[in-house]
């Protein structure tokens, strides 16, 4: 089983809305990712956490916020978005047992629309 | 900086009409190199993992390819379900990937 699944689906927000985005999985994998996909356009790394720490935030606005409560949930707690964040948002998870040669396995996503 | 340039951007194929997808990188030390698959509105679908110049892996109507600076997606007489965008990536030590634009691939029966 190689499933990560994301809630919710769709979400629409205003700029001053608070949302959060959740992602779980239950391979027992020990790094999690937040990506950041806009049409046409690849994958965008946010942040990874690895073994329930952040471990990477490439310069993601203060406005995402992520948390990771345990090793198989990821959350992005969002807040006074911007519509120019409106996107695909995609969590994936690795085993960090691998090294770099690791699979990373995507979830649905969530699309997400600022107003 | 790992770069990851794909081609052609789209590609539009007859049922049964063969033909490749590239990836060509530029890395410090190839990791690993990744092929997903993406359909429209939806997360990116693991394919391959390709590692060592010269490694062919397969599944179903592809197969993937390796060489020191580029790989290769074959899609042998593709169907329509073939439809999607193919993103390729490369790994760095920190895990992070990078992805290449993608190759849309548009098979019409």
């Amino acid at each position: 089983d190689t499933e990560v699944t994301q809630t919710p689906k769709h979400l629409v927000m205003g700029m001053t809305n608070k949302k959060s985005l959740k992602c779980e999985q239950h391979m027992g994998h020990r790094a999690m990712y937040w990506y950041k996909q806009k049409a046409k356009k690849p994958p965008e790394l946010m942040f990874v956490y690895s073994y329930e720490k952040l471990s990477i935030n490439e310069s993601v606005p203060s406005r995402f916020s992520p948390e990771c409560p345990n090793s198989s949930l990821l959350n992005l707690h969002l807040h006074a978005l911007q519509p120019e964040d409106s996107a695909l948002y995609l969590c994936a998870s690795s085993p960090r047992q691998q090294g770099p040669l690791e699979t990373q396995y995507f979830g649905p996503g969530t699309r997400l629309l600022v107003l | 900086e790992d770069q990851v340039t794909q081609s052609p951007e789209a590609l539009r194929l007859q049922e049964g009409e063969s033909s490749s997808l590239n990836c060509s990188y530029t890395v410090s030390g190839l990791r690993g190199l990744f092929w997903y698959r993406q359909d429209p509105g939806k997360g990116p679908e693991f394919l391959f993992t390709l590692y060592s110049a010269g490694e062919e892996k397969e599944k179903e109507r592809l197969k993937a390819t390796l060489t020191k600076k580029e790989s290769f997606l074959h899609i042998t007489a593709p169907k329509p379900e073939d439809s999607a965008t193919y993103l390729c990536a490369v790994s760095s030590p920190d895990y992070k990937l990078s992805f290449g634009a993608g190759t849309t691939v548009t098979v019409r029966a």
